[in-house]
């Protein structure tokens, strides 16, 4: 069966740190996969998409990598600072008519 | 920014209740979903619409939802009678396109409870 799985663990780290996320599936084929960031009580906020021929995307402090031989990617969040505090989605649409699958996601906390 | 809306922000029924909840869409998307989250667990695809036809639905939207596009900003998930597993967040989305690489835009939920 198809299975997305993410730490299920939360994430500690101290401030100026670098998080670092994963996101492993097993019995997909995507042409992409997406990171959200998901705060308690809202909507998923969409942070960088990553396609199948990428390794490496970054925006600004965030860094996404896509190993599609390992069927993994992670999810890099560097110089992290205490709003960075949230829950992390890992998003894979394998459907090809954007029909998100959704890991449980991974919440992150950063202390000052 | 353009963003989605979703209203009402919380919605509280009786099992057997029809609920109706409502998005407006970014203005310029085509596309449009629903999602829905029930408290600990992931976020679930229920359906996708597109040219005023369902494009895809999950095993979970079965005979007791339906969806509309009622005029040109509008998108609203009908239940018709609820249950109490029905109680979760439900979240809209849309996007330009959707070939997969199309970002899909989240509204801020509609909480529903069920009782």
């Amino acid at each position: 069966s198809q299975k997305i799985e993410q730490n299920s663990e939360a994430l500690n780290i101290q401030e100026g740190k670098t998080a670092t996320l994963t996101c492993n599936y097993t019995n997909y084929s995507p042409a992409y996969l997406q990171w959200y960031r998901q705060d308690p009580g809202r909507g998923p906020v969409f942070l960088l998409l990553i396609r199948e021929n990428e390794k490496e995307k970054r925006k600004e402090r965030l860094k996404v990598t896509f190993d599609t031989t390992l069927k993994q990617s992670l999810f890099h969040i560097t110089a992290s600072q205490p709003a960075d505090s949230a829950t992390y989605l890992c998003a894979l649409d394998d459907s090809g008519y954007s029909t998100l699958t959704f890991g449980k996601g991974t919440m992150l906390l950063v202390s000052p | 920014e353009p963003e989605v809306t979703q209203t009402p922000s919380h919605q509280v029924t009786q099992m057997g209740q029809e609920v109706i909840l409502r998005c407006v869409p970014i203005s310029n998307h085509l596309y449009f979903y629903w999602y829905r989250q029930i408290l600990g667990q992931k976020v679930e695809f229920l359906v996708s619409f597109y040219n005023n036809e369902i494009s895809e639905k999950s095993e979970i939207f079965d005979d007791q939802f339906s969806v509309e596009r009622p005029d040109g900003s509008n998108f609203t998930l009908k239940i018709r009678s609820t249950k109490l597993e029905d109680s979760a967040m439900y979240f809209c989305a849309s996007s330009e396109g959707a070939s997969g690489g199309d970002t899909q835009y989240f509204g801020p939920g509609t909480r529903l409870t069920v009782l």
